[in-house]
């Protein structure tokens, strides 16, 4: 099993761009999660899905940033316009089903904005 | 807020002691979970302990939980420098109709001296 699949796994970018992360879940899980780390505020679960879909996204930050699942292997977060605050470690994580807990973590995207 | 907090925030101990890290929360959960951070890398989960169980082992990890105090300890015997990490407490908590929130603390960090 490849585990949690992120990508890219470092981004360099300038504030005012459009930044896209992407992860692909374990092949079976029904639950994605994405998650941000900072120093200051440690590790924030931003939205989840079930089942491809939207369930809870009251820890995105702002209306710069959003998430999509088109289909059960794919997730993105995209952050439009990026803003030199948003720079973070990003992790995506899946699980069989919300009701199993144990998430499975990706190695994380490193997003910094100039 | 139900954010598990650890305690301590860094610890460091010689290889063969063993470690002792506490997590407090503040609201009822469903479940807590230890999760395993290396330098640079994602989460990894180490133990999950539901809300009517008292203790819990896994190898050289032993958990427990007091629900009337709103608390878990997480044991690590017989240290190796391999243990060296970001320890992180989560609590779990549905509260209906799919709504789910894992919650995580700042984490505690370990340093095993050879």
């Amino acid at each position: 099993d490849a585990g949690v699949i992120q990508s890219p796994r470092h981004e360099v970018t300038e504030m005012g761009q459009e930044v896209t992360l992407r992860c692909k879940p374990i092949s079976g899980h029904n639950s994605l999660f994405w998650y941000r780390q900072t120093m200051m505020r440690g590790l924030e679960l931003l939205i989840y899905f079930n089942n491809n879909v939207p369930i809870d996204d009251s820890g995105m930050p702002e209306d710069r940033f959003s998430a999509k699942m088109p289909n059960a292997s794919f997730s993105t977060l995209k952050i439009q316009p990026s803003e030199p605050r948003d720079s973070a470690v990003y992790f995506c994580a899946s699980s069989r089903q919300i009701s199993t807990d144990t998430q499975y973590f990706g190695p994380g995207t490193r997003l910094t904005v100039l | 807020s139900q954010q598990g907090e650890e305690d301590p925030q860094a610890l460091s101990i010689q290889e063969g002691e063993n470690a002792t890290m506490n997590c407090s929360y503040k609201t009822s959960i469903n479940n807590l979970q230890w999760y395993r951070q290396n330098s640079g890398r994602g989460l990894v989960h180490l133990i999950l302990i539901r809300s009517n169980e008292r203790e819990k082992h896994s190898g050289r990890l032993r958990v427990t939980l007091d629900t009337s105090k709103k608390s878990s300890s997480l044991l690590i015997t017989a240290s190796r420098a391999a243990d060296t990490a970001s320890y992180f407490c989560a609590t779990a908590l549905y509260s209906g109709a799919g709504s789910y929130q894992l919650t995580f603390g700042k984490g505690t960090k370990l340093s095993v001296i050879p």
